[in-house]
């Protein structure tokens, strides 16, 4: 059964800086890997997707890669703003099109 | 890109009727929706799996009786909390992948139910 784990699980930068989420996950063998944004009481919204296939995937300021050998992902967002405060989700899709989520990291970006 | 409709966003409720949240797919055919349960400063759990024309596969622990989903067609998916209780109390969302599992997955905007 797929696990999937996120550190840290919460995270607090002053505006500005670069910064790397983590996810890990025990069962190399997943589809495809999504990140997700979920803000205060509001549903996903998909941020990255990265097919098992690929090495890592870019949209604006943020990029994510994926080690599928080393079960690891990471996200990658440069030059925060307080806009990206938000919690932070990855997604491991597996056989029977089961997705197992992490843990999430809530990100809080300081003026 | 694909989008999943998700209704009502908010919804209070008493003890011990029922509650209907409905979920659309509107530029896509949805055959698998799945349905998550989220409690505060949690991450999603699986509740429970809906087929259009055949019946829903639950998660372990999960009620069947007490959450119904109905796959009506190819584009709506519903989940009844039935006989609610305070414990209920809970963020519902959907998902359906988006066209196939290799372009990923979309998710309604979330049902925040309260039952008093």
């Amino acid at each position: 059964k797929q696990e999937v784990t996120q550190i840290p699980a919460a995270l607090s930068v002053p505006e500005g800086e670069n910064l790397v989420l983590n996810c890990s996950f025990t069962d190399s063998a997943i589809y495809n890997l999504q990140w997700f944004r979920q803000d205060p009481g509001k549903g996903l919204t998909s941020l990255l997707l990265i097919q098992s296939s690929q090495r890592e995937q870019t949209s604006g300021r943020l990029n994510a890669s994926l080690d599928k050998s080393s079960g690891r992902s990471t996200l990658y967002i440069a030059a925060s703003q307080p806009g990206d405060s938000a919690t932070y989700l990855c997604a491991g899709t597996n056989a029977g099109n089961m997705l197992t989520f992490g843990g999430g990291t809530r990100l809080m970006v300081k003026p | 890109g694909a989008v999943v409709s998700q209704h009502p966003s908010r919804v209070i409720c008493k003890s011990g009727t029922s509650v209907k949240i409905e979920c659309r797919s509107l530029d896509f055919q949805a055959t698998t929706m799945f349905w998550y349960r989220q409690f505060p400063k949690q991450s999603l759990m699986l509740m429970a799996t809906s087929n259009e024309g055949s019946k829903a596969t639950y998660e372990q622990g999960v009620e069947k009786d007490k959450f119904l989903i109905n796959h009506a067609s190819l584009t709506l998916s519903t989940l009844t909390v039935t006989s609610a209780h305070p414990e209920d109390s809970s963020f519902y969302i959907c998902s359906a992948p988006q066209g196939g599992v290799a372009f990923g997955y979309t998710f309604g905007s979330g049902t925040r139910l309260t039952v008093v």
